[in-house]
């Protein structure tokens, strides 16, 4: 059990367009989901804790109309990129918390390039 | 902001030796997780130590922890060529967000 999908695994995209990413908590339920960027050899940086049903709560330094979240359900939390450009290139990974525990299980990542 | 430290960031051994990674970090914990990366892949969990403990096995894997030194080690015996992977620790400093703090990763070979 605790398997968490992303989707799409790699996408590739003209700067100024938008690109929606989507993590999904396959056998379990999630009311809390992390979104994290990571770049080439480094660590982990979280972005934003995605609460279902309400905002997202973002960390410094991250633009929310720039990385819109959206946590609709217990097993869904969406990352759209919006007007991306090239810096915006990055591997993007979502965790889920399993509701009740301390654990978070991670998404396989989506690797973003924006051309 | 990432304010874990891990050392070595990179390790290299041979199969069969064990492997030591380390970890320190800033703050009080609830609790402090280790994370298996393959290259450009997602992370996978494998095992979480509270505040409260000292130490905890899984099948190869041993974790300790010194809340009186801020610090975690991640003990690989027998090590595989499979093992090769990227090790991140992550603590959570507890609250109700259960926000993880990443180390900067160790990255273990293990040379067949």
């Amino acid at each position: 059990g605790a398997v968490v999908s992303q989707h799409p695994s790699r996408v590739i995209c003209k700067s100024g367009t938008s690109v929606k990413i989507e993590c999904r908590s396959l056998d379990f339920q999630a009311t809390t989901m992390f979104w994290y960027r990571q770049f080439p050899k480094k660590s982990l940086m979280l972005m934003a804790t995605s609460n279902e049903g309400s905002k997202a709560t973002y960390e410094q330094g991250v633009e929310k109309d720039k990385f819109l979240i959206n946590h609709a359900s217990l097993t869904l939390s969406t990352l759209t990129v919006t007007s991306a450009h090239p810096e915006d290139s990055s591997f993007y990974i979502c965790s889920a918390r399993r509701d009740g525990t301390d654990t978070q299980y991670f998404g396989p990542g989506t690797r973003l390039t924006v051309l | 902001s990432q304010q874990g430290e891990e050392d070595p960031q990179a390790l290299s051994i041979q199969e069969g030796e064990n492997a030591t990674m380390n970890c320190s970090y800033k703050t009080s914990i609830n609790n402090l997780q280790w994370y298996r990366q393959n290259s450009g892949r997602g992370l996978v969990h494998l095992i979480l130590i509270r505040s409260n403990e000292r130490e905890k096995h899984s099948g190869r894997l041993r974790v300790t922890l010194d809340t009186s030194k801020k610090s975690s080690s991640l003990l690989i015996t027998a090590s595989r060529a499979a093992d090769t992977a990227s090790y991140f620790c992550a603590h959570n400093s507890g609250g109700s967000n259960y926000k993880l703090t990443f180390g900067k990763g160790t990255l273990l070979t293990v040379n067949p």
